[in-house]
């Protein structure tokens, strides 16, 4: 099973709504990413997880808090966005370690409009 | 900051051989990657090249590495309609394994 599973697929949200966009892999990969990506530009690292503790952050406004429960999971909590933060969100995994080529496994992302 | 650049638009007839091509900064990168992205799809990766190689081949896809000018390149030989997508060159950094960054992405459009 090489599949990252992410929920839900579209999101419509207002600004002083709390959300959550959720990651699944069972591949036992133990990195997981979030990135951003805006419409005609590359994905933009946000966060990053190894051994679900959070070993990146990309100077990441706090309305974006990352979580990682567990080693399949990586949850990304969304609180008094703005429309500017309407992208297309992706998720990632990777193996972890030493000298390895991080090749990373892509979800089929969720699309975020704030209005 | 390091910036991957990559022309925006590449259009090759089907059957053809198409070349992408990507210029980067980071001279401490360990591996170079190259992505597919179909529309409204995630990003699927469709090869690497370690650092200090200068040529990989898998399939019909050939990646060139020229590390002294920085520059990476990939080939795709016999270009079909379903290879009609945006292609992103992405580097890693010495100073974080992790941290990968994304070229600009070269949109290949591949006529019948």
């Amino acid at each position: 099973d090489t599949e990252v599973t992410q929920t839900p697929k579209h999101l419509v949200m207002g600004m002083t709504n709390k959300k959550s966009l959720k990651c699944e892999q069972h591949m036992g990969h133990r990195a997981m990413y979030w990135y951003k990506q805006k419409a005609k530009k590359p994905p933009e690292l946000m966060f990053v997880y190894s051994y679900e503790k959070l070993s990146i952050n990309e100077s990441v406004p706090s309305r974006f808090s990352p979580e990682c429960p567990n080693s399949s999971l990586l949850n990304l909590h969304l609180h008094a966005l703005q429309p500017e933060d309407s992208a297309l969100y992706l998720c990632a995994s990777s193996q972890e370690g030493t000298g390895i080529p991080y090749e990373q496994y892509f979800g089929p992302g969720t699309r975020l409009t704030v209005t | 900051g390091e910036d991957v650049e990559q022309s925006l638009f590449l259009s090759v007839r089907e059957g053809d051989s198409s070349v992408i091509n990507c210029t980067y900064t980071d001279s401490s990168s360990t591996y170079l990657y190259w992505y597919k992205q179909e529309p409204g799809a995630g990003l699927q990766l469709l090869t690497y090249i370690f650092s200090n190689m200068d040529m990989k081949q898998d399939q019909r896809l050939t990646v060139l590495l020229n590390k002294k000018d920085k520059h990476l390149s990939l080939r795709i030989a016999d270009t079909q309609t379903g290879d009609s997508a945006i292609y992103f060159c992405a580097e890693n950094h010495r100073g974080g394994y992790q941290k990968v960054t994304f070229g600009t992405g070269t949109k290949l459009q591949v006529i019948p």
